[in-house]
């Protein structure tokens, strides 16, 4: 059965810190893996998806298959990422999403 | 604005009453998909209309739960005889066939006294 499992429930760094959110992820095909933000007070967004191999406000994504893991990262974090962050797996006919609990990022000054 | 939109933002309840939720959706987007979410979790998937299709339903959609999306526009989701543990935010999605991304709607916490 599909599973994402985001271990931390809420993660706080100061400014200019690196920052790792972990997802790991059980799933029996190839997936598609997204990690999808929410600011406060309002809805949930979409920031980045594995198969563009993008970089979006600073955060990059890794899909590791023989981990089975796709951790979020950012060298500098800035006060404006302080959010919840959802990892989200998608099976191959893209009619759902599979979400974590999420992980609380608070970026102290 | 021109994203998803719900309606309401928020309802109250008592325990045995029946509510009903509507989604629009982005114009152009066939797919709509309802999820819930509770306290600490992140969204479960309920449903998913391609069209005017119910294609998917999941397991936590009880009995008491049904979903319509009469003309392939907004859909509504309606909770019959509703529980405590029906307290949550319900989440809508719209998107495109093919496109990954889904677009969610602000949502509307259900609180069931």
């Amino acid at each position: 059965a599909q599973r994402v499992t985001q271990p931390e429930k809420l993660l706080s760094v100061f400014k200019g810190a690196p920052v790792e959110l972990k997802c790991n992820y059980s799933y029996s095909g190839s997936p598609e893996l997204f990690w999808y933000v929410q600011y406060s007070r309002q809805r949930l967004q979409l920031l980045l998806r594995h198969i563009s191999r993008e970089s979006i406000k600073g955060f990059t994504a890794d899909l590791n298959k023989g981990e089975t893991s796709f951790h979020l990262k950012k060298p500098f974090a800035q006060e404006e990422d302080s959010a919840m962050y959802y990892c989200a797996l998608c099976p191959y006919n893209f009619n759902k999403f599979y979400f974590g609990s999420g992980t609380k990022l608070n970026v102290k000054p | 604005d021109t994203g998803v939109s719900q309606d309401p933002r928020h309802k109250i309840t008592k325990r045995g009453q029946n509510v009903t939720f509507r989604c629009d959706p982005i114009s152009e987007h066939n797919r709509l998909y309802w999820y819930r979410q509770t306290l600490g979790q992140g969204p479960e998937f309920l449903t998913y209309f391609q069209n005017e299709a119910q294609l998917e339903k999941s397991r936590l959609l009880s009995d008491r739960f049904s979903a319509e999306r009469p003309k392939g526009s907004f859909s509504t989701l309606e909770i019959q005889r509703t529980e405590q543990g029906d307290s949550a935010m319900y989440l809508c999605a719209s998107s495109r066939t093919g496109i990954y991304e889904q677009f969610f709607g602000p949502g509307t916490r259900l609180t069931v006294l």
